[in-house]
């Protein structure tokens, strides 16, 4: 089942402007991670915020959490084409385990 | 430093048939998972595995099997395919040492489809 829910499914932007990408999430988290996927290929992790921070910087990428309202946004600023890519947020939950919950991501195209 | 590798990258099989996917992990990575990824869709969790046992499951049949070699390369094998098999695998490598809950490096995936 999906743990995290993206918003928006589709996102479309002019080349230089900023995207922000939301997530939101169901259960008690360890850390939430956020992750590229371009044309059907592998995942390329971006960024990990843990529980008990509130924001992170990488880069072009600023990433919040608010685990009061269990939900992420992701803001990549001065867009690229390069950028063009599905976008998916990801949880891994309190407590022993590791697998990654994913949502379904978000597909963000940057026209040039 | 090679990253995670899986092969084949491509593979076509029919109903019933059984298939064997392999990845590699990262160096210095001792923990695999693999999660299936269906057209449109976030990937799921499959399970996990280190020191050579399976740890974690998701929600799949038991026809969804695994290994993991002392070398620490896993294969995913599943029996009896369905259509509905038709996905892309991924394999996610990470460092145990480090607790289990950092990042997982992704492999490229291979493509299997059911006909």
């Amino acid at each position: 089942s999906q743990q995290g829910e993206e918003d928006p499914q589709a996102l479309s932007i002019q080349e230089g402007e900023n995207a922000t990408m939301n997530c939101s999430y169901k259960t008690s988290i360890n850390n939430l991670q956020w992750y590229r996927q371009n044309s059907g290929r592998g995942l390329v992790h971006l960024i990990l915020i843990r529980s008990n921070e509130r924001e992170k910087h990488s880069g072009r990428l600023r990433v919040t959490l608010d685990t009061s309202k269990k939900s992420s946004s992701l803001l990549i600023t001065a867009s690229r084409a390069a950028d063009t890519a599905s976008y998916f947020c990801a949880t891994i939950s309190s407590g022993a385990n590791s697998k990654l919950t994913f949502g379904k991501g978000i597909t963000l195209s940057v026209r040039p | 430093d090679a990253g995670v590798t899986q092969s084949p990258t491509h593979l076509i099989k029919t109903r019933g048939q059984q298939v064997t996917l392999r990845c590699s992990p990262k160096s210095g990575h001792d923990t695999v998972s693999w999660y299936q990824q269906a057209l449109g869709q976030g990937p799921q969790f499959i399970f996990q595995y280190y020191e050579e046992e399976e740890r974690q499951r998701g929600n799949f049949p038991d026809r969804f099997s695994g290994h993991q070699y002392p070398n620490y390369s896993s294969e995913l094998n599943v029996n009896a395919l369905l259509l509905g098999d038709s996905a892309l695998y991924l394999c996610a490598s990470s460092p145990r040492l480090a607790g289990g809950q950092e990042t997982q490096y992704f492999g490229p995936g291979t493509r299997l489809l059911v006909l």
